[in-house]
């Protein structure tokens, strides 16, 4: 499975657009890249998933170069709700396979 | 979107007993379901993928003794953790993808579990 760094923790304001940006270096041909938002005491929620280039769609924007070694979820006008860690996973197993988390990044929205 | 529910959402329990948590797919029907355990400011573990029919498969590190899976039906898998220790409390997570093509997982709300 191939490996994922993120930013452990990121601050932005209300209104702001916020770009978290995860690499994943060793990606192989069949993965596809996925984020989860996860509150507090609750299972993670899906947000958004993409093979490459750009994914939209009505809570956020998956940017993917050519390379695909990196990716970058994009949260226009973000929002105290907002808070929460976000989790970019890569994996090509489909829905029979288990996902791997890495830590994260804990993303805290200010007034 | 698809729903997966858990129960219970929290339950406290004694040294040595024996704890039953529930997962349930309520708007589809799931022949893989997973496990994950979730420690204070830590991310999800994989423990365990729970396939309808047959045996669960544990990750590395994972107690089967421990952590006994049945997913007797398309639509409910249990995690019963056995002889449960203090160092067993932890926030339990189940998923289950709702298209096993596809590669979006649905998560339960968790269940927390504490180990007086």
């Amino acid at each position: 499975l191939a490996k994922t760094t993120q930013p452990i923790s990121m601050d932005s304001y209300e209104g702001q657009e916020v770009n978290i940006t995860c690499s994943h270096n060793n990606i192989a041909t069949n993965d596809y890249i996925t984020w989860y938002q996860q509150f507090p005491s609750q299972g993670p929620r899906f947000i958004i998933q993409g093979y490459k280039t750009k994914v939209t769609n009505e809570v956020a924007s998956l940017f993917i170069p050519a390379d695909r070694k990196s990716s970058t979820l994009s949260l226009p006008r973000v929002s105290l709700s907002d808070t929460a860690v976000y989790y970019c996973l890569v994996a090509a197993g489909g829905g029979a396979d288990g996902l791997t988390f890495g830590k994260g990044t804990h993303l805290i929205i200010q007034p | 979107g698809a729903v997966v529910s858990q129960h219970p959402s929290w339950v406290i329990c004694k040294s040595g007993t024996s704890v039953k948590i529930e997962c349930r797919s309520l708007d589809f029907q799931a022949t893989t379901m997973f496990w994950y355990r979730q420690f204070p400011k830590q991310s999800l573990m994989l423990m365990a993928t729970s396939n309808e029919g047959s045996k669960a498969t544990y990750e590395q590190g994972v107690e089967k003794d421990k952590f006994l899976i049945n997913h007797a039906s398309l639509t409910l898998s249990t995690l019963t953790v056995t002889s449960a220790h203090p160092e067993d409390s932890s926030f339990y997570i189940c998923s289950a993808p709702r298209d096993p093509a596809g590669y979006e997982q649905y998560f339960g709300p968790g269940t927390r579990l504490t180990v007086t």
